[in-house]
């Protein structure tokens, strides 16, 4: 069966606390692996699709990395304005939907 | 560009009434898909289009559910008989063809069931 979990459920870092977001997955035949940002009362936001295995993506002080049965996003040095629910998700089986985790809600604190 | 838009932003309802809830994806998307987010549930698919088909609905929780997509672009998903385990944000989010595309979100309708 196809599965996200996301650890931790939460994290409070203070600013400048570089962190990581875990995404385990189990998935037949991985069509990317996807992260989202969402702020609250708003829609998913798009950040990273990674391919395969190895592949690292940056934006700004987010880098998400991934191997064959996990996915990491990585906050360098994050400021208040990252506070947020970030989202991880792989393709079903059948290429037709995503499958998302329950989110980790970073707060951070200046 | 524009980006996915959705309507009404929130909706109260009365238990038993009928609800539609509609998606105006990006132009040009040809994939729509319809998702569900409850308080603790996490985001739960329901439905994908193709072009006008519906290739999955396997993620639509009853009957009393069903959506419908016209001329490749606006989607409308209904509710009959609401129930008040129907409360919850509704997302749309559209993407290009092609099995890695990223979907794209829309800020969601926030419906509430009396």
């Amino acid at each position: 069966e196809d599965q996200v979990t996301q650890s931790p459920e939460a994290l409070r870092l203070q600013e400048g606390e570089s962190s990581s977001l875990n995404c385990s997955y189990t998935v037949s035949g991985l069509r990317g692996l996807f992260w989202y940002r969402q702020d609250p009362g708003k829609g998913p936001e798009f950040l990273f699709t990674l391919y395969s295995a190895g592949e690292e993506k940056e934006k700004e002080r987010l880098k998400a990395t991934l191997t064959k049965k996990e996915s990491f996003l990585h906050i360098t040095a994050p400021k208040p304005e990252d506070s947020a629910t970030y989202l991880c998700a792989v393709k079903n089986q059948a290429g037709t939907a995503l499958i998302f985790g329950k989110g980790t809600t970073l707060s951070v604190s200046s | 560009g524009a980006g996915v838009s959705q309507s009404p932003s929130n909706k109260v309802t009365e238990k038993g009434k009928d609800v539609e809830l509609r998606c105006d994806p990006i132009s040009g998307h040809t994939a729509l898909y319809w998702y569900r987010q409850s308080l603790g549930q996490g985001l739960e698919f329901l439905i994908y289009f193709q072009g006008n088909s519906a290739p999955d609905k396997s993620g639509l929780p009853s009957d009393r559910f069903s959506a419908e997509r016209t001329g490749g672009s606006v989607s409308t998903l209904t509710i009959q008989r609401t129930q008040q385990e129907d409360s919850a944000v509704y997302l749309c989010a559209s993407s290009s063809a092609g099995d890695y595309n990223e979907q794209f979100f829309g800020p969601g309708t926030r419906l509430t069931v009396l």
